[in-house]
């Protein structure tokens, strides 16, 4: 079994549709919380980031870390066709070891 | 700031050549990491280094794979020999230490085909 699980879809939906991606993990010692965004052809970048359990929210992004399930969300609202890429969870305890899930790709149409 | 520059962008080998990725991290970054991204195994971190300095080598596939980092502001991972189910996208990443130390920025990355 692998440390990080995610749904790599692919997801299709609409613009204006709200995207909801999850992952779930083993590793009870994870704490930091990561989505990414990565472009085809080009390198992750990060798009949002939690530290322990709780929501985070910044503009249409919003993440959520329930760690008592071990399973971290990420919601995308009135998406946009720009929102159109790869989207990697990643998670780390208390170095800077990043494990991540395999990403799930979202197209959004317009 | 130029963000993480990786070099080649593009790398086309054959079996059994040497090949070296270079990377430039962000300035004033004191950790550097090497990863690797296939359509099969995903994203994973082969080896990272902190003030210049390996921390951790675990992910390195094979004896066939080595990095350095000479100063602070360039590494390399070689593979010598190549083969090719080395064939991926090799990311090079860079973050500061401290409270935001997971925040990772990664460079473009270079994609290399062993033939």
């Amino acid at each position: 079994q692998k440390e990080v699980e995610q749904d790599p879809g692919p997801l299709s939906v609409p613009e204006g549709a709200i995207v909801s991606l999850n992952c779930t993990y083993s590793n009870s010692a994870f704490q930091y919380f990561m989505w990414y965004r990565q472009y085809s052809r080009k390198g992750p970048e990060l798009l949002m980031y939690t530290y322990s359990s709780g929501n985070k929210e910044d503009g249409r992004f919003t993440a959520q870390v329930d760690k008592s399930s071990k399973y971290i969300s990420l919601f995308i609202r009135d998406s946009q066709p720009s929102d159109s890429a790869t989207y990697l969870c990643a998670m780390s305890a208390n170095d800077y070891k990043l494990s991540f899930g395999a990403g799930t790709t979202v197209t959004v149409r317009a | 700031d130029a963000g993480v520059i990786q070099s080649p962008r593009h790398e086309v080998t054959e079996m059994g050549q040497e090949v070296t990725l270079r990377c430039k991290p962000i300035s004033g970054h004191d950790y550097l990491f090497w990863y690797r991204q296939t359509m099969m195994r995903g994203l994973e971190l082969l080896i990272y280094f902190n003030n210049n300095v390996p921390i951790d080598d675990s992910g390195m596939p094979e004896d066939r794979f080595s990095a350095k980092m000479p100063n602070a502001s360039f590494s390399t991972l070689k593979i010598q020999p190549s083969e090719p189910r080395d064939s991926a996208v090799y990311f090079c990443a860079s973050s500061l230490g401290g409270m935001t130390s997971a925040t990772q920025y990664f460079g473009p990355g270079t994609r290399l085909l062993v033939l």
